[in-house]
């Protein structure tokens, strides 16, 4: 099993573009998260989806938005990318049943120029 | 907002010597976990209490959970150069619903010196 991958691992985009971070899981988790890591922030999290077809705002959602289509994938957008996006995303996934451990993907580093 | 705060916020040893790491949390929580991160990668799960635990083992790891003073901390004995990493408490807050929503602290960095 891969366990939770994220697609792609960097990327650099300019002010207002545009991008999908996509996130895949094979552990039929119901329970999906995109977070945001900074320095000496720890991890904040932005949404969440506790299955197929929904989806939630965490602590930080302003400027991005997600979908669920399948439930082994979980995209996270940037419609208009700003500099206060740099960051590294993570994304988690967990079981609905399970002792409550999230399993983390590798994480993507974005860089806002 | 963070629910957990980590202290020390860095941790320098000699292989062999323990390391402990605290997290306090400000809200009644459904249990705390601790996770490691080693540099430039995910999280890794490492041990999870459950609020009406006090004390939990795991190998070299050691967690303590006081819900009284809402704090936690994680001993590793015997470190080795291998345990060089950041750790992270998180907790699973009362009131949360049914979402798995974790809080996670900022982090405790972590060198084992060889």
């Amino acid at each position: 099993n891969a366990g939770v991958t994220q697609t792609p691992k960097f990327r650099v985009l300019k002010t207002g573009q545009s991008m999908t971070l996509l996130c895949a899981q094979d552990m039929n988790h119901e329970y999906m998260y995109w977070y945001r890591q900074d320095p000496g922030m720890g991890l904040r999290l932005i949404h969440y989806s506790v299955g197929e077809g929904t989806t939630a705002k965490g602590e930080v959602p302003d400027g991005y938005n997600v979908s669920r289509l399948k439930k082994q994938n979980f995209l996270l957008g940037l419609e208009s990318a700003a500099p206060s996006q740099t960051s590294v995303y993570f994304c988690a996934s967990s079981y609905v049943r399970g002792r409550g451990e999230q399993f983390f993907g590798p994480g993507t580093r974005l860089t806002v120029l | 907002s963070q629910q957990g705060e980590e202290d020390p916020q860095a941790l320098s040893i000699q292989e062999g010597e323990n390391a402990t790491m605290n997290c306090s949390y400000k809200t009644s929580i459904n249990n705390l976990q601790w996770y490691r991160q080693n540099s430039g990668r995910g999280l890794v799960h490492l041990i999870l209490i459950r609020s009406n635990e006090r004390e939990k083992h795991s190998g070299r790891l050691r967690v303590t959970l006081d819900t009284s003073k809402k704090s936690s901390s994680l001993l590793i004995t015997a470190s080795r150069a291998a345990d060089t990493a950041s750790y992270f408490c998180a907790t699973d807050a009362h009131g949360s619903g049914n979402t798995g929503k974790l809080i996670f602290g900022q982090g405790t960095t972590l060198q084992v010196k060889p």
